[in-house]
């Protein structure tokens, strides 16, 4: 069984600033995969990025990127110069392989400010 | 290249109907997948479905609720004799196959179901 945990419920940002989600898992699978997904007001749900378990180094999309610590089992997301349309729901999630469900931590709430 | 596409987007229902929510997958996906969000909480598997085949559906209740994913049209998840804690927002995700951990599911808007 999997489990994903996401500490923080609610985080404040100043606009511009960076700020890091926090995501710590659980798993027995030896390969698995781990994703970062949005979900803004309007509610549906955004994928941002991906990190593999074998890969050596740490995934990057724009201004997001992934903090992966394999052996302390955390795959922090960190979002650089934010922006006020970053305020939203985060939720980080995993599969195994050969695995196909995503299990999703309970989300982490971003609020931007100005 | 449209996503995954899902309706309809809000859905009211009085307990003891039928919901049918339904969902076509991105262009090229044949794997779809149904997750259920309750209020404040993270996603939840339900159901994994290729086409005319039923996967996996271990998330699914054993009563009332049912899916499909026929040869042709979209995958519909049914819902009969709703009940007040069925309402939640239900999302539908596809993947183009399942050749390891890297397949991204992308999902759907989602179908918001509030039963009254």
């Amino acid at each position: 069984a999997q489990k994903i945990t996401q500490t923080q419920p609610g985080m404040f940002v100043q606009e511009k600033e960076a700020v890091t989600l926090d995501c710590t898992y659980d798993t027995s699978d030896p390969s698995y995969g781990l994703f970062w997904y949005k979900q803004p007001s309007s509610g549906e749900m955004i994928f941002l990025i991906y990190q593999g378990s074998y890969d050596q180094q740490n995934a990057t999309e724009g201004r997001y990127s992934l903090n992966f610590q394999k052996a302390r089992k955390s795959a922090n997301l960190v979002i650089s110069a934010s922006q006020l349309g970053d305020s939203a729901m985060y939720f980080c999630a995993m599969r195994g392989v050969p695995d196909y469900k995503l299990s999703f931590g309970a989300g982490t709430t971003v609020t931007v400010r100005a | 290249n449209a996503g995954v596409m899902q309706n309809p987007r809000h859905l009211v229902r009085r307990r003891g109907q039928e919901a049918r929510l339904r969902c076509s997958p991105m262009k090229g996906h044949s794997h779809v997948y149904w997750y259920r969000q309750l209020p404040e909480e993270g996603l939840k598997f339900m159901v994994y479905l290729q086409k005319e085949n039923i996967i996996d559906e271990s998330g699914m209740p054993k009563e009332r609720f049912s899916a499909e994913f026929p040869k042709e049209g979209p995958s519909i998840l049914r819902i009969q004799q709703v009940v007040r804690g069925d309402s939640a927002a239900y999302f539908c995700a596809s993947s183009p196959s399942l050749t390891g951990a890297a397949d991204t599911q992308y999902f759907g808007p989602g179908t918001r179901l509030t039963v009254l």
